[in-house]
């Protein structure tokens, strides 16, 4: 089945200390999102990316950098957590095409800052 | 303003009944797409339905259909024979204008389901 995939599901890290989240698909969409969702609240666009083009928002915090080195990858990377950092991160895809632009969504890793 | 409003932060509902949950909206724009997505406790957020606003015809998918009221800016989403599986977070979202890919999101409705 075509997916989103998201690793690890759960990432523990210590306060300061740099993060990778992974997420790959298979839909083979041109567009990948990044998302950070707290505690009973809807989630929040930090980035995405049509392609190789980079859309960052402009409240997302420089301590979040991402990377999509090709099509099925893409990874969010935090340089230095703080507690504040503590969330869930969605990743999701979706076609690139003016219509009906539905996103798809992956599994999400829970991070927890120590 | 908020651009998109969920007015109900919690529902419960007997199991088999349905369940309207309800969502109002704001654009100027003509060109828009409403969505609605549920959130289990687990975490993944699972796409449900899709209504785009030159659609004719209400959106219908399986138990899910979306009550569309244009002049009324409304997208209620109502699930027909609940079960216990709907227990989750319900979030409506919106995408304004073609070419735009930022989803604008309700605050979400907790959704409980009872035996």
């Amino acid at each position: 089945d075509a997916m989103v995939i998201q690793n690890p599901r759960y990432q523990v890290t210590q306060f300061g200390k740099p993060v990778t989240l992974s997420c790959s698909q298979t839909l083979n969409h041109n567009v990948m999102y990044w998302y950070q969702q707290k505690s009973s609240q809807a989630p929040k666009l930090l980035f995405h990316y049509y392609d190789k083009d980079f859309n960052n928002e402009a409240d997302t915090p420089d301590n979040f950098q991402s990377r999509r080195p090709n099509t099925s990858f893409c990874f969010l990377d935090i340089r230095s957590p703080g507690l504040g950092d503590a969330a869930m991160y969605l990743c999701a895809t979706s076609k690139g095409t003016p219509d009906r632009e539905t996103q798809y969504f992956g599994p999400g890793t829970r991070l927890l800052v120590l | 303003a908020q651009k998109i409003t969920q007015t109900q932060p919690g529902m419960f509902v007997q199991e088999k009944e349905a369940v309207t949950l309800d969502c109002t909206y704001d654009t100027s724009d003509p060109s828009y797409g409403l969505f609605w997505y549920k959130q289990p406790s687990s975490g993944e957020m699972i796409f449900l339905i899709y209504q785009g606003s030159y659609d004719q015809q209400n959106a219908t998918e399986g138990r899910y259909s979306l009550n569309f009221q244009k002049a009324r800016k409304s997208a209620n989403l109502v699930i027909s024979a609940s079960q216990l599986g709907d227990s989750a977070m319900y979030f409506c979202a919106m995408r304004e204008g073609n070419g735009n890919y930022q989803l604008i999101w309700g605050a979400g409705t907790k959704l409980i389901i009872k035996p």
